[in-house]
């Protein structure tokens, strides 16, 4: 069955630090692929998106590209802040199964000053 | 924007009593989700609904129920707390093969 797999937790990095959270997953078709982003006490946000392979899905300084070859989604940011300390998710989704999502376990990042 | 609200940020109720988890969006879309969200667990769905009326169990269902009377609301049911439902709840809607927006949680304490 679909599936997918992100870094374990926690993440501390410094301000201004390069961050890579990794994300690879497991489908029959072709998904869709998100981050979403849940800031200390709030639902989950969508961050980026990216709805076929070699598409690269991008917001608020983040990165992140669909690798069909690779089965990845790594989100990327050349330089953190201190406001993006938060938990992130990456998620599928594919049409066949009735439009459900499966979302990796989170991967927690706290930025220090 | 989509707007998705839940109920209550935070409930405490006592073991064995019903309780009911509304959740209602703005966006008139089709389908929606219950999730809970527990640490080292991440998300696992509990019950989607497709339309009024219908209903899907996810991988979690037991222990819930659901009912979707109206296109915008989407309620989750505790028939008789536990405490091993103490728990964050999150509700999502979504359009057809887009993506999902999520409520503020629900974190609930059964006691």
């Amino acid at each position: 069955g679909d599936s997918v797999t992100q870094m374990e937790g926690p993440v501390t990095l410094s301000e201004e630090a390069f961050l890579t959270i990794n994300c690879t997953y497991t489908a029959t078709g072709y998904p869709s692929l998100f981050w979403y982003v849940q800031y200390p006490g709030e639902g989950l946000q969508l961050l980026l998106k990216a709805t076929k392979a070699d598409d690269k899905g991008s917001n608020k300084g983040f990165e992140a590209t669909y690798r069909k070859e690779t089965t990845s989604f790594h989100l990327e940011k050349g330089s953190v802040q201190v406001s993006d300390s938060a938990v992130y998710f990456c998620a599928l989704s594919e049409w066949y199964t009735g439009n459900q999502f499966y979302f990796g376990t989170g991967t927690s990042l706290t930025v220090i000053p | 924007d989509v707007k998705v609200t839940q109920s209550s940020r935070y409930l405490v109720k006592r073991t064995g009593e019903k309780v009911f988890l509304e959740c209602v969006q703005d966006m008139d879309h089709e389908n929606m989700f219950w999730y809970r969200q527990d640490p080292g667990l991440g998300l696992r769905l509990i019950y989607f609904s497709y339309d009024v009326k219908m209903k899907e169990k996810g991988d979690i269902p037991e222990g819930y129920s659901v009912s979707r009377e109206k296109k915008e609301r989407f309620s989750l049911i505790l028939e008789s707390a536990s405490t091993n439902q103490t728990s964050m709840y999150l509700c999502a809607s979504m359009e057809r093969r887009n993506t999902q927006y999520f409520g503020p949680g629900t974190r609930l304490t059964v006691l």
